[in-house]
C-alpha cells in the first residue's frame, strides 16, 4: 500500500545539468500532477497528465517536460536546470475529475537545488 | 480555476476547537470544496471534502455556507500534531480535476 512514490528524495544539480523525477503510483489512478512549492509558499502546478500517453500544461510549465508511457509512472524532466528551479516538487495523482471521495494523494516530495 | 481566500496563519490552544475559514466567491456548480493539510517536510494530506451538505469525518468537519461561497473547516479539538499548513481548493468535475492551492492558513497550536 505504497500510495505515490517519488524519487529521488534530495537531489543537488549544477546549473545547466539535467535529470528525470519519478513519479509511481499503485492505486490505478487515471490523473496525476507535478507541483512545485517554493519557500513559504503554496503549490503551484507544472503539469498533468489524464490518463496514460496524455500530458498538458500547468501554470509554471516553461523549462520542464513530462511523459506518461504507463498508467502508474509520470516523469518530469529537467534539460537544462537554473537555480530558479530550486524547489521541491510534489507528484499527486487522483482518480478521475468526478470525485470519488479522497481527492489526491501526494507524495513525499522531492527537494531540488540548483547551484 | 476559481480562487479561494484564507487567513494567513491562526492561533489556537490545545484542546480548543478551531474553525479555520475560507471565502470562495467565484465558485461554480459543479466544483467540489476539498481541504489538505501540509505538516512540515510533508506533502499535503487530504482532509475532509463536501460539495453542499456539511460532512464530518474522524479527522473534521466541514461547515458550508448556504450561497457556497464560504467554507469553515472545524478540527474539534486541536493538538499539538495538528500544527500545519491548511488549503481549501476547490476541485472541479471538469478541466481535468485541476486545483490551484494559495498560500494557506498556517495554524499555531499553543500547550
Amino acid at each position: 500500500n505504497a500510495g505515490v512514490t517519488q524519487t529521488p528524495k534530495f537531489r543537488v544539480l549544477k546549473t545547466g545539468q539535467s535529470m528525470t523525477l519519478l513519479c509511481a503510483q499503485d492505486m490505478n489512478h487515471e490523473y496525476m500532477y507535478w507541483y512545485r512549492q517554493d519557500p513559504g509558499m503554496g503549490l503551484r502546478l507544472i503539469h498533468y497528465s489524464v490518463g496514460e500517453g496524455t500530458t498538458a500544461k500547468g501554470e509554471v510549465p516553461d523549462g520542464y517536460n513530462v511523459s506518461r508511457l504507463k498508467k502508474q509512472n509520470f516523469l518530469l524532466g529537467l534539460e537544462s536546470a537554473a537555480p530558479s528551479q530550486t524547489s521541491v516538487y510534489f507528484c499527486a495523482s487522483s482518480y478521475g475529475a468526478m470525485d470519488r471521495g479522497r481527492g489526491y494523494t501526494f507524495g513525499s516530495g522531492t527537494r531540488l537545488t540548483v547551484v | 480555476d476559481a480562487k479561494t481566500t484564507q487567513p494567513n496563519s491562526m492561533e489556537s490552544n490545545e484542546e480548543e476547537p478551531v474553525h479555520l475559514p475560507c471565502n470562495h466567491s467565484t465558485i461554480s456548480g459543479t466544483d467540489y470544496i476539498h481541504w489538505y493539510r501540509q505538516l512540515p517536510s510533508q506533502g499535503p494530506e487530504y482532509v475532509i471534502h463536501g460539495l453542499t451538505s456539511n460532512v464530518n469525518n474522524r479527522m473534521a468537519s466541514l461547515a458550508i455556507a448556504e450561497d457556497r461561497k464560504s467554507s469553515t473547516l472545524i478540527l474539534h479539538r486541536a493538538t499539538l500534531r495538528d500544527a500545519a499548513v491548511y488549503y481549501c481548493i476547490l476541485r472541479s468535475n471538469t478541466n481535468a480535476g485541476k486545483s490551484t492551492f494559495g498560500d494557506g492558513t498556517t495554524l499555531t497550536v499553543k500547550p
